[in-house]
């Protein structure tokens, strides 16, 4: 049972242009939301987070939205740049212990 | 200021042996967390530790995963014997607090043929 779904396994972007990822979720008792990126052979690097009592989220060319009644977010990279190639995970947390449901990833390629 | 490190950073074993990853995280973090990632999935928590002690093992396959966090620093985690569906990459993380942003280390890839 995939809590946490990220449908799309890879997105390809042209540089500078928008790249929008996105995430769905099922459970209604996710308060807090995270985007994590990862690179090849190392660990995911926290990148931006939303609290569910916001709609939006913004931290330079990062910008997270929440949709609480379509239990959907999405991430938005603008401009893409090719170091922004990677695959990017969606996470989600039920409860204070802060305990991470995580997606499948979406790999994100920047074509220059 | 150092991140997480993990070794070994990979291993290849056969089924029905024994492997022990470990995993020193940042300074001064209280909270541990072991992730499983097999290819094509995000991580699942095995296991998280508050200072030495377990806060959630839920989905720990105790008959054959072990954990432990002496001292509340270093921590180690033993599969013992492995399958062939633990080949994953097993990633450990810390944070300040509960509640804190994780930090990944690299990842152990475990190939059991």
């Amino acid at each position: 049972d995939q809590q946490v779904k990220q449908n799309s396994p890879s997105l390809s972007v042209q540089e500078g242009r928008i790249s929008i990822l996105n995430c769905d979720y099922t459970n209604s008792m996710f308060d807090y939301f995270l985007w994590y990126k990862k690179y090849p052979a190392e660990g995911p690097t926290f990148l931006i987070s939303i609290s569910s009592i916001k709609d939006k989220n913004e931290d330079g060319r990062f910008t997270v939205f929440l949709n609480k009644s379509a239990k959907h977010l999405s991430l938005h990279i603008v401009p893409s740049q090719p170091g922004d190639s990677a695959v990017y995970f969606c996470a989600a947390s039920p409860d204070s212990n802060y305990q991470l449901i995580w997606g499948a990833g979406t790999k994100l390629i920047i074509k220059p | 200021e150092a991140g997480v490190a993990q070794s070994p950073r990979y291993k290849i074993i056969e089924k029905r042996q024994s492997v022990a990853f470990w995993c020193n995280p940042i300074s001064g973090h209280a909270t541990l967390y072991w992730y499983q990632q097999i290819l094509g999935q995000g991580p699942k928590l095995l296991i998280q530790f508050q200072n030495n002690g377990v806060v959630d093992d839920s989905q720990l396959p105790k008959d054959r995963f072990s954990a432990e966090r002496l001292k509340g620093v270093d921590s180690t985690l033993k599969i013992q014997p492995a399958k062939l569906e633990d080949s994953a990459v097993y990633l450990c993380a810390s944070s300040l607090g509960n509640e804190e942003t994780q930090y990944f280390g690299p990842g152990t890839r475990l190939l059991v043929l």
